[in-house]
């Protein structure tokens, strides 16, 4: 059964670096997002991708995130500048369809800024 | 916001029991979506149902919506040790952009007594 992948699992990094987390959605969705968890919270919506465009951001998604698809298979999520508080568990999901359609999560990045 | 917030925040019971989870929102939704997670891992699909469905059934899951409520349920039924997990609802509504971010509520965590 086709399921998304990210890499790496767990990811390390000195406060102010910066970080590209990677995914690999499902081959024949359209729709690509990423979701932040802090430890012990909710789940939370950063932003959704389409046609090579951002469709939708939500108010955390702010200039020091960034998500391209370089190429066909690949989709990443790019925090420039790390703070204490990006640390997190980061996914990344897919879908067919419209974003009202099922979104099928991938196993996660635990993020560490130190 | 129109956020899920799910009820209990945990629940404990015996092996072959039923697990009932309640989950409530704010605004008007398209969809409905339950996933489960482990501990520390990645969000596992369960079930959608459509904002013009009453009722859905997936093997053991049982999920009802009430829309004039703003509600739904999720229903284990014979309830087993790998049942174990947190589980959250998941709201999406259109925004007209297409690729919608979903809304998580806090869970609710799971325990099943062997």
């Amino acid at each position: 059964e086709p399921e998304v992948t990210q890499t790496p699992s767990h990811q390390v990094t000195q406060m102010g670096q910066e970080v590209i987390l990677r995914c690999v959605p499902i081959s024949n969705h359209l729709y690509f997002y990423w979701y932040r968890q802090i430890l012990g919270q909710k789940v939370e919506f950063l932003v959704s991708f389409y046609n090579n465009e951002i469709s939708e951001k939500s108010e955390i998604f702010d200039d020091q995130f960034s998500v391209e698809r370089p190429d066909g298979s690949n989709f990443t999520l790019k925090i420039r500048s790390t703070k204490l508080e990006d640390s997190a568990m980061y996914f990344c999901a897919s879908s067919r369809l419209a974003g009202t359609d099922t979104q099928y999560f991938g196993p996660g990045t635990r993020l560490t800024v130190l | 916001s129109q956020q899920g917030e799910e009820d209990p925040q945990a629940l404990s019971i015996q092996e072959g029991e039923n697990a009932t989870m309640n989950c409530s929102y704010k605004t008007s939704i398209n969809n409905l979506q339950w996933y489960r997670q482990n501990s520390g891992r990645g969000l596992v699909h369960l079930i959608l149902i459509r904002s013009n469905e009453r009722e859905k059934h997936s093997g053991r899951l049982r999920v009802t919506l009430d829309t004039s409520k703003k509600s739904s349920s999720l229903l284990i039924t014979a309830s087993r040790a790998a049942d174990t997990a947190s589980y959250f609802c998941a709201t999406c509504f259109i925004t007209g952009g297409g690729a919608d971010g979903l809304t998580f509520g806090k869970g609710t965590h799971l325990i099943i007594q062997p």
